[in-house]
């Protein structure tokens, strides 16, 4: 499986604030995914980032929000933009398998508390 | 879109004994169900999976069922250990993967 790194690993910030989570894998992968966990919750799917185009964002979620880069086949970044309390919550990116494409992998998370 | 119903909530073993945890789905076209354990501060851990051509999978003191008629899915552990304590997550996947709401396992010594 490949190894996933975030940073940072944990954040307070202010109301009204941006931050961007990094994600970078030691491997290249063609989809990488971005989660969302809030408190004592499951995980949801925010955003499916595929490198070389726009971001494919679930229901609930928009870009302006939750702006998403893949420059390319081994890191992506999440930014969580004017950020309300209601964001505090631990993000994770994850990857596709190599060679098994349904399989994920997830990173070790970010927990962000706003403020 | 596929829902994923999973109980229970919260478990609490002995240690030595097994549990199980058990998992519905409602889209008959998922083919794929992983199992992930995510222990506290972590992400979660993928530690078994099977594929709807499958009906059990055995991976030493864990397996995992599938009753694809019944949509339904389930996760044996065995002689549980005070390290097996972790939130569990199953999920279904056809295109996009869904996970159930967790079950928090504790394992008293």
């Amino acid at each position: 499986s490949a190894v996933i790194s975030q940073k940072p690993s944990r954040d307070i910030c202010q109301r009204g604030t941006s931050l961007t989570i990094q994600c970078q894998v030691d491997s290249q992968v063609t989809m990488m995914f971005w989660y969302r966990q809030q408190p004592g919750q499951s995980l949801t799917l925010i955003a499916t980032a595929n490198q070389g185009s726009e971001a494919t964002y679930e229901s609930g979620f928009v870009i302006d929000k939750f702006p998403i880069s893949r420059p390319n086949l081994t890191f992506s970044t999440l930014t969580v933009s004017n950020m309300s309390p209601e964001d505090s919550s631990i993000y994770l990116c994850s990857v596709e398998g190599t060679g098994r494409s349904d399989t994920q992998y997830f990173g070790p998370g970010t927990r962000l508390t706003v403020l | 879109g596929e829902n994923v119903e999973q109980h229970p909530s919260t478990l609490s073993v002995q240690e030595g004994d097994s549990a199980v945890i058990k998992c519905t789905y409602s889209d008959s076209a998922s083919n794929y169900f992983p199992w992930y354990k995510q222990e506290l501060g972590k992400g979660p851990q993928l530690i078994i999976d099977i594929r709807s051509n499958v009906g059990e999978k055995k991976d030493q003191r864990i397996a995992v069922t599938l009753n694809k008629t019944a949509k339904h899915f389930s996760l044996h552990i065995t002689e549980t250990q005070p390290e097996d304590s972790a939130v569990y997550f199953c999920a279904a996947s056809m295109y996009d993967m869904r996970f159930g709401a967790g079950t928090r396992l504790t394992v008293k010594p």
